[in-house]
């Protein structure tokens, strides 16, 4: 159990839909990572909050968003939601913001668009 | 643009037999390169980070060395428990993506009894 907690543990839309998916890091962790896992791109780093602020970003649609709140849970936002966006979403926490620090992952939640 | 190659894609072995995994990497500013063992259903776990070339970190079966261009995790004596995806990444110094790993697309490693 690397604690990291994320819920769902699935979810299934339709297409046009918006889903919440939330985080909750390590307890003292204060960056929180989101990445995608599909099988022909592998995992896809997303965005990193940092103590409630946006750090680093990466190829994250602009149908898609995330924040972190004072006690330090995230959510990630996705809106209009396609076919191609099905896939395992992962959140991931470490201690501070260096990138020298292992990420501790979540077990994921299985997005499914129908 | 940061690229991590893994290979092979899939390696199967006996229990017992001794092999190993490469991590190829093709980075501007190696900060740290971390392998993960991915079950199926379940996130990454960590297993280790080397920071620079010549380092070497053991857990158990297994082993992880760093050159300047690659990454090689030595599994000796696998059981059937070691079967997972292990997956390798990298971290940079500084840009944008300043928390960033980039992953490779993994190794599919299933020892048989």
């Amino acid at each position: 159990d690397s604690g990291v907690t994320q819920t769902p543990k699935h979810l299934i839309t339709a297409t046009g839909q918006r889903v919440t998916l939330r985080c909750s890091p390590r307890s003292g962790d204060l960056s929180v990572y989101w990445y995608q896992q599909s099988l022909d791109q592998g995992l896809q780093f997303l965005i990193q909050y940092y103590n409630g602020e946006e750090r680093a970003k990466g190829n994250i649609l602009e149908r898609f968003s995330a924040q972190q709140f004072p006690d330090l849970h995230s959510e990630l936002n996705l809106s209009s939601l396609e076919l191609g966006d099905s896939a395992l979403y992962f959140c991931a926490s470490s201690p501070r913001d260096m990138v020298n620090q292992p990420q501790h992952f979540g077990d994921g939640t299985r997005l499914s668009i129908l | 643009e940061d690229q991590v190659t893994q290979s092979p894609e899939a390696l199967r072995l006996q229990e017992g037999e001794s092999s190993s995994l490469n991590c190829s990497y093709t980075v501007s500013g190696l900060r740290g390169l971390f392998w993960y063992r991915q079950d199926p259903g379940k996130g990454p776990e960590f297993l280790f980070t080397l920071y620079s070339a010549g380092e070497e970190k053991e857990k158990e079966r297994l082993k992880a060395t760093l050159t300047k261009k690659e990454s090689f995790l030595h599994i000796t004596a696998p059981k059937p428990e070691d079967s997972a995806t292990y997956l390798c990444a990298v971290s940079v110094a500084g840009g944008t993506s300043y928390g960033k790993l980039t992953f490779g697309q993994g190794t599919i490693l299933t020892v048989h009894p």
